[in-house]
């Protein structure tokens, strides 16, 4: 069974930092791009970052280019999104996904940027 | 950044009948590969997105073949032959061929 588990959410004030992680089993983790979407109700679905199967390159949305970075581990088959200086706008439920031969997604996970 | 423009936004629909989703992209979204990067997505309510559709017309495995996609320039079309109660939810187009990627509004469909 695909299963891609993702963790480190919660509530964190303007400036702060959250590091999320995601953990893939059950697929080919090595041989497929991983992305981060995230999901709030006044934008809907928005592609954040993503990188490729070895990890040499990544790509971010312009809106949080130098704040957030992104690595994997392909022998933990996992990836991280690390977001420093949140801002109330990067308030959304945060998705993992996996593209590849298949497309796999996370259970999703909550956010919040608040004072 | 390209555009994608779903219609309708809502989709009232009577069980066993066809629907017929559109996205329109603002730019063409064929990859130097030759492959055109146009996926659907199908967002069941509390769920994640789950692809049905691939590269315009392949179909994902285990998606029920009512479930159909085609192209027609930069118009792009999701379908389902006769509708069924467990395909309400949010449909959404999305395109990888540009950076940055970006999925379309979503077509809510509704019994």
């Amino acid at each position: 069974e695909v299963q891609l588990l993702a963790s480190g959410g919660g509530l964190v004030q303007p400036g702060g930092s959250l590091r999320l992680s995601c953990v893939g089993s059950g697929f080919t983790f090595n041989t497929y791009w991983m992305n981060w979407v995230r999901q709030t109700p006044e934008k809907g679905l928005e592609w954040v970052a993503n990188i490729n199967p070895d990890g040499s390159q990544k790509t971010f949305v312009d809106s949080v280019k130098g704040r957030f970075t992104m690595s994997r581990d392909n022998v933990k088959n996992s990836v991280t999104l690390q977001m420093n200086s949140l801002r109330v706008e990067d308030t959304a439920v945060y998705y993992c996904a996996g593209w590849g031969a298949g497309s796999y997604w996370g259970q999703g996970i909550v956010v919040t940027v608040s004072s | 950044d390209v555009v994608l423009t779903q219609s309708p936004l809502s989709l009232p629909v009577t069980l066993g009948q066809p629907a017929s989703l559109s996205c329109r992209s603002s730019q063409g979204l064929v990859h130097p590969n030759g492959n055109t990067n146009l996926d659907w997505f199908q967002q069941r309510p509390g769920q994640s997105p789950r692809r049905l559709i691939y590269h315009v017309s392949y179909r994902d495995s285990g998606v029920p073949d009512r479930f159909s996609g085609s192209e027609s320039g930069t118009e792009f079309t999701l379908k389902i032959s006769r509708v069924e109660a467990e395909d309400v939810g949010i449909y959404y187009c999305v395109q990888y061929a540009h950076w940055p990627h970006t999925f379309g509004q979503g077509t809510k469909l509704e019994i």
